[in-house]
């Protein structure tokens, strides 16, 4: 079946240092990755997404690669903000189905 | 601008009272789900609806009930509640259900508590 893997956490970094969150996947067919944050007492927001293999997704700093011949979507910032501290969660859609990994913690200290 | 609302957003209910989450969408979009967020286990479909009329079971149904109730509206029953069910839901919506549309908004959230 589907499913999304990703990093345990949590993670802790200081501003600045550079940041990558894992998350690989085991899909049938060519699914949709995203990945969505989630700030303290929120609901999730997509943070960026990816719908076809080599695409990359980008927004607020944050980028991932859509790469299939490793079932992966890491997530990197190259300098991270005590405001990116949140939980980070990856997900994969594909048809009328639809997996959320556990999420990953960060904390930015200044 | 309010996206998705979700009523109540605490709710502390005694073991086999019933009640019914609400959720609402002014997004105009299709389809719609329910997740429940448990720790160390993210986010866990119950049901959703890929549009207006249609609702469908997810990983976790048992126990739960929904309904379309039109296209802006989608209800998560609980029967019986169980302690099992303590959690945070989450209410979604997105344009459709199909790859790069799905891109879902999701509620504040409701936390549940069952005594």
């Amino acid at each position: 079946g589907n499913s999304v893997t990703q990093m345990e956490g949590p993670v802790t970094l200081s501003e600045e240092a550079f940041l990558t969150i894992n998350c690989t996947y085991t899909a049938t067919g060519y699914p949709s990755l995203f990945w969505y944050v989630q700030y303290p007492g929120e609901g999730l927001q997509l943070l960026l997404k990816a719908t076809k293999a080599d695409d990359k997704g980008s927004n607020k700093g944050f980028e991932a690669t859509y790469r299939k011949e490793t079932t992966s979507f890491h997530l990197e910032k190259g300098s991270v903000q005590v405001s990116d501290s949140a939980v980070y969660f990856c997900a994969l859609t594909m048809g009328n189905q639809f997996y959320f990994g556990t999420g990953t913690s960060l904390t930015v200290i200044p | 601008n309010a996206g998705v609302t979700q009523t109540p957003k605490f709710q502390v209910l005694k073991t086999g009272q019933s009640m019914t989450l609400q959720c609402a969408q002014d997004m105009n979009h299709n389809s719609m789900y329910w997740y429940r967020q448990d720790p160390g286990m993210g986010l866990r479909l119950i049901y959703y609806s890929a549009s207006e009329g249609t609702t469908d079971k997810g990983e976790v149904p048992n126990g739960y009930n929904v309904s379309r109730l039109n296209k802006r509206e989608f209800s998560l029953r609980l029967e019986s509640a169980a302690p099992s069910q303590t959690s945070v839901y989450f209410c979604a919506s997105s344009q459709d259900l199909a790859g790069g549309w799905n891109i879902q908004y999701f509620g504040a959230g409701t936390r549940l508590s069952v005594l």
